[in-house]
């Protein structure tokens, strides 16, 4: 049985760096085509992909944060996560980690309960 | 990037009725499309993958088709518990992206 739980510090201030721990099981990211993604969630923007990590360590971010975010993984521990910096008010959202696998046309096939982040001074 | 506009926004329909939603890609996706429900309070589920493969698990009524740029998501017999909020999602390009959403409600 697959799942995954996100975990974050719920709140926090603008300008600091959000990190979130994504706990799974049912699956290895050291499987050949694994792949844990971050998607984040807001009323303002919607759904919005925000990063990958691969089994292999590829890693992909969405172009319009790059320079900011930073995703990583503990194969042994089965946890992947996902560092936001200069964090705003426009990053107040719920955040989702996602397993995707190869074939990619499969989509985000589980998808963890998501952990509401709010941004405030 | 590619956009992703999904129709219509918001739609009730009664129970037992056939409704379709609508998905059209700003450029040729070749069928790289999923579609996911999400029920009040709860997270995104796929339903479909591939345009119109069925995830393991989901009930036959719901069934998805198109090619190119154009996609739909049929739902036949509506039961009470698809009210939910379907978004539609390219796998094609990097970054992958998400439709706006469509509310279906009960009438």
């Amino acid at each position: 049985q697959v799942t995954l739980k996100e975990s974050g510090p719920g709140i926090l201030q603008p300008s600091q760096t959000l990190s979130l721990t994504c706990s799974f099981s049912g699956f290895s990211l050291s499987t050949y085509g694994m792949c844990v993604g971050w998607i984040r969630q807001s009323s303002g923007k919607g759904l919005e992909w925000l990063a990958n990590i691969w089994w292999n360590d590829d890693k992909y971010y969405n172009p319009s944060l790059k320079n900011r975010l930073t995703i990583s993984k503990d194969t042994s521990n089965n946890q992947a996560f996902l560092k936001i910096t200069n964090m705003d008010t426009a990053d107040t959202a719920t955040y989702y980690c996602a397993r995707r696998e190869l074939p990619g046309y499969r989509g985000f096939d589980y998808w963890g309960q998501g952990v509401m982040v709010t941004v405030s001074s | 990037d590619i956009q992703m506009t999904q129709s219509p926004a918001s739609l009730s329909a009664s129970l037992g009725e056939t409704v379709t939603i609508e998905c059209l890609a700003s450029e040729d996706i070749y069928s790289n499309l999923a579609w996911y429900q999400q029920k009040p309070g709860k997270s995104p589920q796929l339903l479909i993958y591939y345009a119109n493969s069925l995830n393991d698990g989901v009930p036959s009524r719901f069934s998805g088709s198109g090619s190119g740029t154009q996609y739909s998501l049929k739902i036949n017999s509506l039961q009470s518990e698809d009210v939910s909020i379907y978004f539609c999602q390219q796998n094609y390009d990097s970054p992958p992206t998400f439709g706006a959403g469509t509310k279906l409600e009960l009438k």
